[in-house]
């Protein structure tokens, strides 16, 4: 059964930092890409970053660029995303999920997320 | 970036009512669009891939068509337990990008 489980949200201020962390299981980890995604209280789903089964392709969103950098460890099935710079409007639940992908192609939309973690950046 | 914008916002609709969202993207996108379904507090949940494949598991009241950049999500007969959120996202090209949202609600 193929789990995705979020850790390392909290409370934190403005400027400072946070890591997110999403362990895997039931499936294998460095074969498929991975994608965070976030979603402010109240507001629709955004797409943060993505990366490859090898880490060779990254991507971000705008308005993480710069800010947000994820990773992965396959060795431990584990995806991450490093939160410097925080901002109040970074406030969310962020939840990771499984891509199928091949480079810069994406072959299906994400199928399996994690129950997510929420995020508060205070002021 | 692509913009993918999707109607209604929000609809009333009452159970046994045949209901349609409607997702538009702002080049074409091929088929490569995803519909989920979002109940408060819970992770998205996918319906359909590649447009109008029907998702493993899910009922077959909900069906998915389109291509390019007009896409449509239809649930024949609306169920108790489809008063939920719905969102469409485009993986064509990064940024991947959603729509903004579908509320359907209890009439």
């Amino acid at each position: 059964e193929v789990q995705l489980v979020e850790s390392g949200g909290g409370l934190v201020k403005s400027g400072g930092s946070l890591r997110l962390s999403c362990a895997a299981s039931g499936f294998t980890f460095s074969s498929y890409s991975m994608t965070w995604v976030r979603q402010a209280p109240g507001k629709g789903l955004e797409w943060v970053s993505s990366i490859s089964g090898t880490s060779t392709f990254i991507y971000y969103g705008d308005s993480v660029k710069g800010r947000f950098t994820i990773s992965r460890d396959n060795a431990r099935n584990s995806l991450y995303l490093q939160m410097n710079s925080l901002r109040v409007d970074d406030t969310a639940v962020y939840y990771c999920a499984r891509l199928t992908c091949s480079g810069s192609t994406c072959y299906t939309p994400p199928d399996y997320w994690g129950q997510g973690t929420l995020v508060t950046v205070s002021s | 970036d692509i913009q993918m914008t999707q109607s209604p916002s929000s609809l009333s609709a009452s159970v046994g009512d045949r209901v349609t969202i409607t997702c538009r993207a702002s080049q074409d996108i091929r088929n490569d669009l995803g519909w989920y379904q979002q109940k408060p507090g819970k992770a998205p949940n996918r319906l359909i891939y590649a447009a109008s494949s029907l998702q493993s598991g899910v009922p077959s009241r909900f069906s998915g068509s389109g291509s390019g950049t007009e896409f449509t999500l239809t649930i024949s007969s609306l169920q108790p337990e489809d008063f939920a959120t719905y969102y469409c996202l485009q993986h064509n090209t990064y940024p991947l990008t959603f729509g903004g949202g579908t509320k359907v609600e209890v009439k």
